[in-house]
């Protein structure tokens, strides 16, 4: 069964303190792996999208990164802006139904501290 | 108005009640989908349409039924619920053929 899983559930780091999120998955194909922020009570904002082993991409002080088993979000010296909830989701190759459905990870909730 | 709106942002039930949620995309996008998300749970797909045609039903009981009357509307009614539906629940929208999808802010459901 096509599952995602994210670690830590919650992570408190000091402003400044570097750390990295993950997110592993079991798919039977994976089309795409994509990182999501949401802040309370609002819908999650798009990040990264993710396609093959190696991969990397950046904004600010976020990288996230890719191999055959899981993704990690680094985050570098964050502040406290950066405190928010990440969600990790995959997109598979054989869901059957509608092919454009993505599954998620239960998310990390990120508080930075001043 | 940007991207994907939802109306209302809040919303209080009774479990007798019919209600609507509504929401618009303005990304040009040709699919759209409802999800719920509940506390400690990951988001859970519920619909998908596809150039307005349903391709989706995640086993999603009856008394959640989706109307999507063109590509850029979906519309989400509720009748009779059970207290167990509170959740937020996201709209959000795509283009078929790219994955990536784009979510409006939510409606805060709570079923008296």
């Amino acid at each position: 069964e096509d599952q995602v899983t994210q670690s830590p559930e919650a992570l408190r780091l000091q402003e400044g303190e570097s750390s990295s999120l993950n997110c592993s998955y079991t798919v039977s194909g994976l089309r795409g792996l994509f990182w999501y922020r949401q802040d309370p009570g609002k819908g999650p904002e798009f990040l990264f999208t993710l396609y093959s082993a190696g991969e990397e991409k950046e904004k600010e002080r976020l990288k996230a990164t890719l191999t055959k088993k899981e993704s990690f979000l680094h985050i570098t010296a964050p502040k406290p802006e950066d405190s928010a909830t990440y969600l990790c989701a995959v997109h598979a190759l054989n869901y059957g139904g509608a092919t454009n459905k993505l599954i998620f990870g239960t998310g990390t909730l990120l508080a930075v501290q001043p | 108005e940007t991207g994907v709106t939802q109306t209302p942002r809040h919303l209080v039930m009774g479990m007798t009640n019919k209600k609507s949620l509504k929401c618009e995309q303005h990304l040009g996008h040709n699919a759209m989908y409802w999800y719920k998300q509940s506390a400690k749970k990951p988001l859970e797909l519920m619909f998908v349409y596809n150039f307005k045609e349903q391709t989706e039903n995640n086993s999603v009981p009856s008394r959640f039924s989706p109307e999507c009357p063109n590509s850029s509307h979906l519309f989400l009614h509720l009748h009779t619920l059970q207290p167990e539906d509170s959740a937020l629940y996201l709209c959000a929208s795509s283009q078929v053929e790219k994955e990536t999808q784009y979510f409006g802010p939510g409606t805060r459901l709570l079923v008296l």
